[in-house]
């Protein structure tokens, strides 16, 4: 089946440094990938919608300059925390879908537990 | 309101026992419906699609009422195994973005 790749799976920053974190589609081409972020005993929150050789689409109240988000391939989306703050320490997970929008469902990278000191 | 509303739980049930719980929509033009499992700090898992005849797949069976806006999960026969957070998920048609609901913990012991 279809893999979904996230990494680093864990990450400890300084508060003001930059982190990247990649999602690779292994053996299916990704027209569109998703960004969520977990806290602690919550729900995903869907960050950003990911579109290959255009600009992402960010939820409300996602700061775009703040977290970048570029999709320049198919099998490729890097999510960059810029400047993280301990605030911004989460779980962030990435998701694809191939094209054609009948199917639900998506498939998960293994997530990125970012902890900024 | 939350697009999608569960019981957080957690249920703690005896192995061999069933387990049921539901989840709200509030989105009546939702069309496609999910529940995904997600283990403690690692990526949610597509548990099953839910269908709107209900569905079966081992001990697992899921239901749709569109009228009351709810899906709900049964689990029968219970395994240690199946001890994990349940998380209902919504597709809107128009976007076709996915909404979560928090998660219902099943704690399932010996």
């Amino acid at each position: 089946g279809a893999v979904v790749s996230q990494h680093p799976s864990r990450v400890i920053c300084k508060s003001g440094t930059s982190v990247k974190i990649e999602c690779r589609s292994l053996d299916f081409q990704a027209t569109t990938m998703f960004w969520y972020r977990q806290f602690p005993k919550q729900s995903l929150m869907l960050m950003a919608t990911s579109n290959e050789g255009s600009k992402a689409t960010y939820e409300q109240g996602v700061e775009k300059d703040k977290f970048l988000i570029n999709h320049a391939s198919l099998t490729l989306s890097t999510l960059t925390v810029t400047s993280a703050h301990p605030e911004d320490s989460s779980f962030y997970i990435c998701s694809a879908r191939g094209s054609g929008r009948n199917t639900g469902e998506l498939f998960f990278g293994e997530g990125s537990r970012l902890t900024v000191l | 309101r939350k697009e999608v509303e569960q019981d957080p739980g957690p249920f703690n049930v005896p192995e061999g026992a069933t387990v049921a719980f539901n989840c709200t929509y509030s989105n009546s033009a939702s069309q496609s419906f999910f529940w995904y499992r997600q283990d403690c700090r690692k990526e949610p898992k597509l548990l099953m699609s839910v269908y709107s005849s209900g569905n079966e797949d081992g001990r697992f069976t899921a239901q749709l009422n569109r009228a009351s806006q709810y899906i709900s999960l049964l689990i029968r026969d219970s395994k240690l195994s199946d001890s994990a957070t349940y998380l209902c998920v919504v597709n809107r048609w128009d976007d076709y973005k996915l909404s979560f609901g928090a998660g219902t913990t099943v704690t399932v012991r010996a």
